[in-house]
C-alpha cells in the first residue's frame, strides 16, 4: 500500500530555532501534499496544501512567513517552521494524495512530527 | 463552513462488543467521507472510504455507513478487541474537486480485556 514518511518523529529544541521537518511519499508519486497541526484533544486544523512546483495554498490565519512549504519534487514535501517560539509546540501531521484528487482518492498520513519548543 | 461531529467523545466496552461510532456533519455536499484511527502520539491510518454515491464499506470487522442527505456517517466494530483501542477519526472531503478534509474531534475507544 501506499506508504508516507514523514521525519523527524520529535523534535525539543530551543526557542528562536528553526526546524525543517520532511514529508516523503515512498512509493508513489504526490502532486499534493498537505500539512496538518494537531493540539491536544482538538481536531486536526489544514495549515496549507502544498503542490509540487508551485507555491503552497495556506489556510486562512496561517503564516505563510513563519510556516515556509517547500514541494520541490513529486515524493517530497518540507515544512520549516522558522524562530520556532513555544506556542508552536504542536503535533504536525503531513499527508501525500495518491492520484489528483478528481476521483476522490483518499489521502495517506505520516506518522507525524512531535514539536516541543523550550 | 463544513463542521464534522464525533459522538460519543470516549467510549469504553468490554471486549467482544459490538460498538457504532457515530459522525455527522453539516454540509452535505460532499466528496468523499474517511474513517482514520490513530494510536497515541502517531500519525493516522485509514480505515475506510466512502464515497459520495456509495451507501457503505466494509473491511474486515469495520463496517461503515454513510447517509449523505442526513448528514451521517456510522463505524460498526464487530466483536471488539483490545487491540482496537484508539482514537477513531470521521473526516469529509468538500465538493468541487477540493481534496481538503475537514476532520471531527475523534472518539476515543479503549477496549478492555
Amino acid at each position: 500500500g501506499a506508504v508516507v514518511s514523514q521525519h523527524p518523529s520529535r523534535v525539543i529544541c530551543k526557542s528562536g530555532t528553526s526546524v525543517k521537518i520532511e514529508c516523503r511519499s515512498l512509493d508513489f508519486q504526490a502532486t499534493t501534499m498537505f500539512w496538518y497541526r494537531q493540539f491536544p484533544k482538538k481536531s486536526l486544523m489544514l495549515m496549507a496544501t502544498s503542490n509540487e512546483g508551485s507555491k503552497a495554498t495556506y489556510e486562512q490565519g496561517v503564516e505563510k512567513d513563519k510556516f515556509l512549504i517547500n514541494h520541490a519534487s513529486l515524493t517530497l514535501s518540507t515544512l520549516t517552521v522558522t524562530s520556532a517560539h513555544p506556542e508552536d509546540s504542536s503535533f504536525y501531521i503531513c499527508s501525500a494524495l495518491e492520484g489528483s484528487g478528481a476521483q476522490g482518492e483518499a489521502q495517506h498520513f505520516g506518522d507525524g512530527t512531535r514539536l516541543s519548543i523550550l | 463552513k463544513q463542521e464534522v461531529t464525533q459522538i460519543p467523545a470516549a467510549l469504553s466496552v468490554p471486549e467482544g462488543e459490538n460498538l457504532v461510532l457515530n459522525c455527522s456533519f453539516t454540509d452535505s455536499a460532499i466528496y468523499n467521507l474517511q474513517w482514520f484511527r490513530q494510536d497515541p502520539g502517531k500519525g493516522l491510518t485509514s480505515l475506510l472510504l466512502i464515497q459520495s454515491s456509495q451507501r457503505e464499506q466494509t473491511s474486515g470487522r469495520l463496517n461503515a455507513s454513510l447517509d449523505k442527505s442526513s448528514g451521517r456517517s456510522t463505524l460498526y466494530i464487530a466483536a471488539s478487541q483490545p487491540g482496537d483501542s484508539a482514537t477513531y477519526l470521521c473526516a469529509v472531503s468538500s465538493q468541487g474537486g477540493s481534496e481538503k478534509l475537514v476532520f471531527g474531534k475523534g472518539t476515543k475507544l479503549t477496549v478492555n480485556p
